[in-house]
């Protein structure tokens, strides 16, 4: 059964700081993986898609790298700000059979302060 | 705007009571999913649908009940059965391997 784990559970950081969220999977046959936000009693935001052929995706000042052969992949925050305060969610798609059930991570609490 | 609109935001549940949480997509998405979150704990998988008339029980689905009528709707009923239904509800929707999540219902037993 595929297990998903996030360290640090909490990261606090000054403005501007770059800084690095890890994800770790135990099955490496995973079809994709997707990092998501999560404010505060609220829903989910997809940040980035990794497809399993791929080893990076970036989106603005994020970028998400996956390596499946050591089940890991790390979310990085270039040039941190107060509004990057969030909870961050990694969750891995086994595919196949299991397509679409998302295993999750339970989440690296982030505080960025000014 | 497309996307998932899930109502109440807030429900209150008295012991012994069935309640019905909503879960509305104009994202013609098949496949949809529903999930509980706890406190120091990741999302886990309760039912899911890939397509209309279809629905699988997913990791935790003991006390927990859906239907899949129409494309747009798959509504989730917390029965009496759930122990333990305090929590916060989502669900979501999948298209092209990515999912996309509403912004939930904090169902409270009271």
């Amino acid at each position: 059964k595929q297990e998903v784990t996030q360290i640090p559970a909490a990261l606090s950081v000054p403005e501007g700081e770059n800084l690095v969220l890890n994800c770790s999977f135990t099955d490496s046959a995973i079809y994709n993986l997707q990092w998501f936000r999560q404010d505060p009693g609220k829903g989910l935001t997809s940040l980035l898609l990794i497809q399993s052929s791929q080893r990076e995706q970036t989106s603005g000042r994020l970028n998400a790298s996956l390596d499946k052969s050591s089940g890991r992949s790390t979310l990085y925050i270039a040039a941190s700000q107060p509004g990057d305060s969030a909870t961050y969610l990694c969750a891995a798609d086994a595919g196949g059979t299991s397509y679409g059930k998302l295993t999750f991570g339970q989440g690296t609490i982030l505080t960025v302060h000014p | 705007d497309g996307g998932i609109t899930q109502s109440p935001k807030y429900l209150f549940r008295k012991e012994g009571q069935n309640v019905t949480l909503s879960c509305e997509q104009n994202l013609n998405h098949d496949a949809m999913y529903w999930y509980r979150q706890d406190p120091g704990q990741g999302l886990r998988l309760i039912y899911y649908s890939q397509i209309v008339n279809d629905f699988q029980k997913g990791d935790i689905a003991e006390g927990y009940s859906v239907s899949r009528e129409k494309k747009e709707s798959f509504p989730l009923t917390v029965t009496s059965a759930q122990k333990n239904p305090t929590a916060f509800y989502l669900c979501a929707s999948m298209e092209n391997t990515e999912a996309f999540f509403g912004q939930g219902t904090r169902l409270t037993v009271v």
